[in-house]
């Protein structure tokens, strides 16, 4: 089964704009993760934040968790071509598998 | 260093017969994951290793798919009796397993994925 929800299903912004994507989840978390993936194969992992982090920055990537409303949301600023990909965020439970949600498309047009 | 591989990156079978996936996770690497991801789909967890043992195996559909870790460090999925609802991108994962001091959860890793093996069953 499926925790996360992100949202929209897909995006598709302008070279140069800022993407925000969003994921909700149904149960407590230790941590959750964003991950990216290329033409269906490798995933890469993006960034990682724990319960008790509020904001975590990388790079270009913003990352925001609202334990309260049991959500997150990826910023990616200045966005580009190579951004193109699909989104997934994932949580970690206690033993440390992952739940991954349906992703999100994200198309940056040049 | 090298990231985790998988062979092969393709593999087509007939229905009805057994296929081997191999995982080659990052040396030092202590915890060795597998999932499975379906078109259109994010990944599913299938089992999770913690040295040579399976630490929770819940995620396999059934008994027709099975894997090893003998030695700590390779895995090994296998699928019996391939049915054509199999075919999907078998994914690995490896993480270090290393405590993290900060997390209220002493057992929080980040997991670094292969490319996959796409198996089709036709």
């Amino acid at each position: 089964s499926q925790q996360g929800e992100e949202d929209p299903q897909a995006l598709s912004i302008q070279e140069g704009e800022n993407a925000t994507m969003n994921c909700s989840y149904k149960t407590s978390i230790n941590n959750l993760q964003w991950y990216r993936q290329n033409s269906g194969r490798g995933l890469v992992h993006l960034i990682l934040i724990r319960s008790n982090e509020r904001e975590k920055h990388s790079g270009r990537l913003r990352v925001t968790l609202d334990t309260s409303k049991k959500s997150s949301s990826l910023l990616i600023t200045a966005s580009r071509a190579a951004d193109t990909a699909s989104y997934f965020c994932a949580t970690g439970g206690a033993n440390s598998k992952l739940t991954f949600g349906k992703g999100i498309t994200l198309s940056v047009r040049p | 260093g090298a990231g985790v591989s998988q062979t092969p990156s393709n593999k087509v079978t007939e229905k009805g017969k057994y296929v081997e996936l191999r995982c080659d996770p990052i040396s030092g690497h202590t915890a060795l994951y597998w999932y499975r991801q379906s078109l259109g789909q994010g990944p599913e967890f299938l089992i999770y290793f913690q040295g040579t043992g399976a630490a929770d195996d819940s995620g396999l559909p059934n008994d027709r798919f099975f894997a090893v870790r003998p030695e700590g460090s390779v895995s090994t999925l296998k699928i019996q009796r391939t049915e054509r609802g199999d075919s999907a991108v078998y994914l690995c994962a490896s993480s270090s397993g290393v405590e993290e001091r900060t997390a209220i959860d002493p057992l929080t890793y980040e997991q670094y994925f292969g490319p996959g093996t796409r198996l089709t069953v036709t």
